[in-house]
């Protein structure tokens, strides 16, 4: 099945920093979804993004198919923009359910 | 997009004893899913569940151990049968409208 990778594992900020997260992807997909996970648990969903750019406030994020990867952006970060953010796909061929990458845990600190 | 809410929010439960997982949707949906996420890890597909149909479950997961239930279009259940402390999870339902959407999730802890 699809591998996805994500980079960095782990990654601390500051309040008002920018971040690039990145997902690696081993197929051609047809579903590609950023979520982010809160302290509680929730997931969130981000981006519903196979390909193209979208942005929502202070998120955007970038689908490369082509070359099999996703990046999110965040800018100007909060301490509520802590938590894991995971990035999840499905192959162009393969069944309906995610893949999950094992996350980027961002903590920004105040 | 449609609300999914879950029951229990979280148990605590003894070993070899079972929990059945209950998941609602606001809409009618075709596919459901079943997730695992176990302690400081990613999620993982347990199961697809379509109404009308068996369960499809992925490798690494049985149907003795994780029977699933999905009697109409709004509603399904994950059991998980003879639980041991490695069951220690948060169960997750995710339904999908183009895109897919996950309940709070069961937080599940096994003594």
């Amino acid at each position: 099945g699809i591998q996805v990778e994500q980079s960095p594992p782990d990654l601390i900020l500051q309040e008002g920093a920018n971040s690039t997260l990145r997902c690696n992807f081993s197929d051609s997909v047809n579903n590609l979804q950023w979520f982010h996970q809160n302290p509680w648990g929730q997931l969130i969903n981000l981006f519903y993004i196979p390909s193209g750019t979208k942005q929502n406030g202070r998120l955007s994020a970038t689908t490369v198919a082509t070359e099999r990867y996703s990046l999110l952006y965040i800018s100007s970060s909060q301490t509520t923009d802590s938590g894991v953010y995971f990035c999840a796909a499905i192959s162009g061929g393969g069944a309906d359910g995610l893949t999950f990458g094992k996350g980027t845990h961002l903590i920004i600190q105040p | 997009s449609a609300v999914i809410s879950q029951k229990p929010s979280r148990d605590i439960c003894q070993r070899g004893t079972s929990l059945t997982i209950q998941c609602q949707v606001d809409s009618q949906v075709t596919m459901m899913f079943w997730y695992r996420q176990q302690p400081g890890q990613s999620l993982t597909l347990i199961a697809t569940a379509n109404q009308g149909s068996e369960a499809t479950y992925e490798s690494g997961f049985v149907i003795d151990k994780f029977p699933i239930s999905r009697p109409n279009l709004t509603f399904s259940t994950l059991t998980v049968s003879n639980m041991s402390p490695e069951d220690s999870s948060i169960y997750l339902c995710s339904v999908e409208e183009g895109k897919q959407f996950f309940g709070p999730g069961t937080r599940l802890t096994v003594l």
